[in-house]
Order: C-alpha cells, then structure tokens, then sequence
C-alpha cells in the first residue's frame, strides 16, 4: 500500500463545473495536508493547506480533510480552463519543518 | 522578493559521471529541502536541513548521494557515479520552519543521464 494515494485520472471536467480531487493516506499519526498544483513542466505551487477536521475555503477552492477515514479532498468550484494541472496531495506527520510524502498526482482537464 | 533559485536548469551527463546541483533558498529560509520527481510520478523526499540540526537523509538512495548546506544558505545536492535511473527533475524547497507553514518550490533542474 502507498503511503499517499490519489487517482491518476486524467480526470475530464466541463468548464464551470465542480472538480473534485481525492487523496486516502496510511500513517494515522499524520498531521499536515496540502494539495499543490503543477502545470507541465513547472515546479509544484501550494493551493491549500489543511490541519484540522472539516472544511477549510478559499476563494473557489475547498480542501476536506477526515481523519478518521485517512482521506483529504479538494473541491475546486467553478472551473476554468487554467485549472487545468497535475493536483498533488501531500502528507506530514508532524507541523512544522518536515519531509512530506506526496501522492502521484491526479491529472485535471477542464474542457471549454 | 527572489524565490527559490536552482542551476542548473537542464544538465545532461554520461552514465559514471559526478554532478553537482545547487539551490539557493529564499532569503531568511531556515529550512531546505531536495525532492526528485521522476517521468509522471509525484515528488520523492531526498534530505532536508533545518537550521543548525542534523540534517535527514532517511530518502536518499543510495551513498552515491549526498548533500551539504553552506552557511546555512545555499545547498549542492552530489550525485557521484550517475546512472541512468538518476535521471530526474530534482527540485529544491525552502521554508520558513514555523507551525503550520508553506514550503515553496524552485524550478528544479533537469537532469538526464544518458
């Protein structure tokens, strides 16, 4: 089993409509969660970061975290074409300075 | 302000050959951190140091790799012997070490070892 895992997809989704990425992780003692966004050939940039249970917005962006389920999930409403990228969920175990353990990603395309 | 630097961008090299990548955190940065990201898969821990603590090599694979932080700045990552399942984009973070922070990415370098 993977420590983080996420669909690869590609994950197809009309202009406008709701995306919604899932990332399950192992290590029940993790802490820290993010989900960044990579366009080809570019280096990973943080969209959200979550710490605790429930919802967390941001603009058009909601991440969901449970951990009693050991999942995290990212919403992204009202998608543009420009939200078309490689979504990375990241874990931490602890809160500060740390190694994360990233998942493969999961390729979004969101269609005119 | 500047982000995180690295360089070179793109270096190719012959397999059994050594190279030397470098980052260049962003300024007041204690921590730094290397990943790898190999073709279509996510990112790969390979060290990281935090201020003047012991650095964690626990992701490096193999004692052909090895890293140094100079000054509590600038980073080279060494690969000595390179073989082609090096080859890889290596991507350096930097971070302020706070509680609940941000590790922001260079734009790595391209390495292909043919």
């Amino acid at each position: 089993q993977k420590e983080v895992e996420q669909n690869s997809g590609p994950l197809s989704v009309p202009e406008g409509a709701i995306a919604s990425l899932n990332c399950t992780y192992s290590d029940r003692g993790s802490q820290s969660f993010f989900w960044y966004r990579q366009y080809s050939g570019k280096s990973p940039e943080l969209i959200m970061s979550i710490y605790s249970n429930g919802d967390k917005e941001d603009g058009r962006f909601t991440a969901q975290l449970n951990k009693a389920s050991q999942y995290v999930s990212l919403l992204i409403r009202d998608s543009q074409p420009s939200d078309s990228a490689t979504y990375l969920c990241a874990v931490g175990r602890g809160r500060g300075a740390q190694k994360l353990v990233f998942g493969q990603g999961t390729r979004l395309t969101i269609n005119p | 302000g500047a982000g995180v630097s690295q360089s070179p961008s793109n270096k190719v090299t012959e397999k059994g050959k050594d190279v030397e990548l470098r980052c260049d955190p962003i300024s007041g940065h204690t921590a730094l951190y290397w990943y790898r990201q190999s073709l279509g898969q996510g990112l790969e821990f390979l060290i990281y140091f935090q201020g003047n603590s012991a650095p964690d090599k626990s992701g490096l694979p193999s004692d052909r790799f090895s890293a140094e932080r100079t000054g509590g700045s600038v980073s080279t990552l060494t690969i000595q012997r390179t073989q082609q399942e090096d080859s890889a984009v290596y991507l350096c973070a930097s971070s302020l070490a706070r509680t609940e922070e941000t590790q922001y990415f260079g734009p790595g370098t391209r390495l292909l070892v043919l």
